[in-house]
C-alpha cells in the first residue's frame, strides 16, 4: 500500500469554524489531490499540488484554501466551515509520468459541519 | 468536456453470477482509464488500468476490463462473483499529455452480491 495517511479520520465541527484536514506521504511523490466524495456525486477534485508551494483549483474549490510547503505534507483549509462540507474528504498522490497517472488515495477523512 | 458516465447506480448480482460494469467516457485526447473499488468505509483501491497495447486488461481479484475505443466504453467484468465483491466501483480517465495528471471519476456503481 502507499504510503499516506490522513488525519484527522473523523471531526465534527461547528459552522463557521476554520478547519485543517493534513495529508501526508512518505512516497516522495511529486503530485497531490484533494478530493470530495458524496453521495451521488463520486469523487470531486477541490485542489491539487504538483510541487512545493505548486497548488490550482480544481472543480469545486470555492471555500477551500491549501497549502504545501514539504513534500511530503499536503493541507486542505476551510475557512469558515459550512453544512454543505459535510462530506468525506480523500487525498490522493501520485508519481511521475512513468507511472502513467495512477493515483493512490489515504483512507479519508469524514468530517460534519454542524 | 471531460466526462465519465456509469450508468447503473445499483447493480445486485448472485454469488457465482457474472458480472459486468459499464463505463463510458468522452475525452479529447489519447485515454488512460482505470477502474477503482472502494469497501465501506475504506479509501479506493486501484482494481487495473489500461495506458496502451491489448485492450484486454487483467486487474487484481480476478477482474478485467475492455477499452473499446470505437464506442467510448471501458466495462469491468468477472466471470464468478464473490460475497466479498460487494463494494462501490469507480470508472475514472485520465489523459496524455495532461502534465497534471489529473483524473475525472465516474459517480460510481453500488454492487450488491446476493448470497
Amino acid at each position: 500500500d502507499a504510503g499516506i495517511t490522513q488525519s484527522p479520520r473523523h471531526k465534527v465541527t461547528e459552522t463557521g469554524t476554520p478547519v485543517t484536514l493534513r495529508c501526508h506521504q512518505t512516497e516522495n511523490h511529486r503530485y497531490m489531490y484533494w478530493y470530495r466524495q458524496d453521495p451521488g456525486h463520486g469523487l470531486r477534485l477541490i485542489h491539487y499540488s504538483y510541487g512545493v508551494k505548486d497548488t490550482d483549483k480544481g472543480e469545486v474549490s470555492d471555500g477551500y484554501s491549501v497549502s504545501r510547503s514539504k513534500t511530503e505534507d499536503f493541507l486542505l483549509t476551510l475557512e469558515s466551515a459550512t453544512s454543505s462540507q459535510t462530506s468525506v474528504y480523500f487525498c490522493a498522490i501520485r508519481g511521475d509520468v512513468a507511472l502513467h497517472y495512477e493515483q493512490y488515495f489515504g483512507p479519508g477523512t469524514r468530517l460534519t459541519v454542524t | 468536456a471531460q466526462s465519465v458516465t456509469q450508468p447503473d447506480i445499483h447493480i445486485t448480482v448472485s454469488e457465482g453470477a457474472s458480472l459486468e460494469l459499464r463505463c463510458n467516457y468522452s475525452y479529447g485526447a489519447t485515454p488512460y482509464l482505470f477502474w477503482y473499488v472502494q469497501s465501506p468505509g475504506q479509501g479506493l483501491q486501484l482494481l487495473l488500468k489500461y495506458f496502451s497495447g491489448d485492450t484486454l486488461v487483467q486487474g487484481i481479484k480476478g477482474f478485467e476490463a475492455e477499452f473499446k475505443r470505437s464506442q467510448s466504453s471501458f466495462n469491468l467484468r468477472k466471470p464468478s462473483v464473490h460475497w466479498s465483491d460487494a463494494a462501490e466501483y469507480f470508472c475514472a480517465v485520465g489523459a496524455e499529455g495532461s502534465t497534471l495528471g489529473r483524473l475525472y471519476f465516474g459517480r460510481g456503481t453500488q454492487l450488491t452480491v446476493w448470497p
